[in-house]
């Protein structure tokens, strides 16, 4: 099945602890993203990636890091800095259409949610 | 900046009433996207309808229909004759067209909590 998956879906870090959520698409898209969803909130973007090897920070980067070494995988790392960072994490991919009036639409994976023990 | 504003942040009816969302939003941009996503208890986003800025024609699809007006910068969303299962947040979104490549970020509205009782 084509789709995006993320792992694991719960996550407990301790203080001082680095934590890396796992993201991979199977879809072919060339563009990958994540973002953090905090309770009763909307999302709001980390880091985006458009290529291999390529990324960019999104409005709240700062404690987080990123790779993009496959097409197909986009881990975010949750470092110590981050000092907030219960919450809901999700990665989105997409693909743009082509030609003139080309598009595209983020399809997201089920999430994880990262607790501070 | 973007930024896409969703003011009602619940919304109760029983089922089979219909259900409206509004969602605006501001932009700089003559070419853009909207979106539509919804975010059952389960967590997932799943993405519903697109927009794009130069089509301003609304549409229906199943229960689903849009009403896109550039002129008030409004991207109102109505599900008809709700039932239980549509019970979720349901996101507006808007993407600037950045670059003509994929990549181009989504700015999400708050969110409007929706509860179809039966």
């Amino acid at each position: 099945d084509g789709g995006i998956t993320q792992s694991p879906k719960y996550l407990f870090r301790k203080e001082g602890q680095n934590v890396t959520l796992s993201c991979e698409q199977n879809l072919n898209h060339d563009a990958m993203y994540w973002y953090r969803q905090d309770p009763g909130q909307g999302l709001r973007l980390i880091y985006y990636s458009q290529i291999v090897n390529d990324f960019q920070k999104g409005d709240i980067a700062e404690g987080y890091s990123v790779s993009r070494e496959k097409k197909e995988s986009f881990p975010l790392t949750v470092t110590s800095a981050q000092k907030n960072p219960t919450a809901f994490y999700l990665c989105a991919s997409s693909i743009w259409s082509g030609g003139a009036f080309g598009t595209e639409t983020q399809y997201f994976g089920p999430g994880t949610r990262l607790l501070v023990l | 900046a973007q930024k896409v504003t969703q003011a009602q942040t619940e919304i109760s009816v029983v089922e089979k009433e219909d259900v409206t969302l509004d969602c605006v939003y501001e932009t700089r941009d003559t070419t853009y996207y909207l979106f539509w996503y919804k975010q059952p208890p389960s967590g997932e986003l799943v993405f519903l309808i697109r927009r794009n800025s130069f089509d301003e024609q609304n549409e229906i699809s199943g229960r689903y229909s849009w009403n896109f007006q550039k002129s008030t910068s409004s991207f109102n969303f109505t599900i008809t004759a709700s039932q239980v299962v549509d019970s979720a947040v349901y996101f507006c979104a808007l993407s600037e067209r950045e670059i003509k490549a994929a990549g181009n970020k989504l700015t999400f509205g708050g969110g409007t909590r929706v509860l179809v009782k039966p």
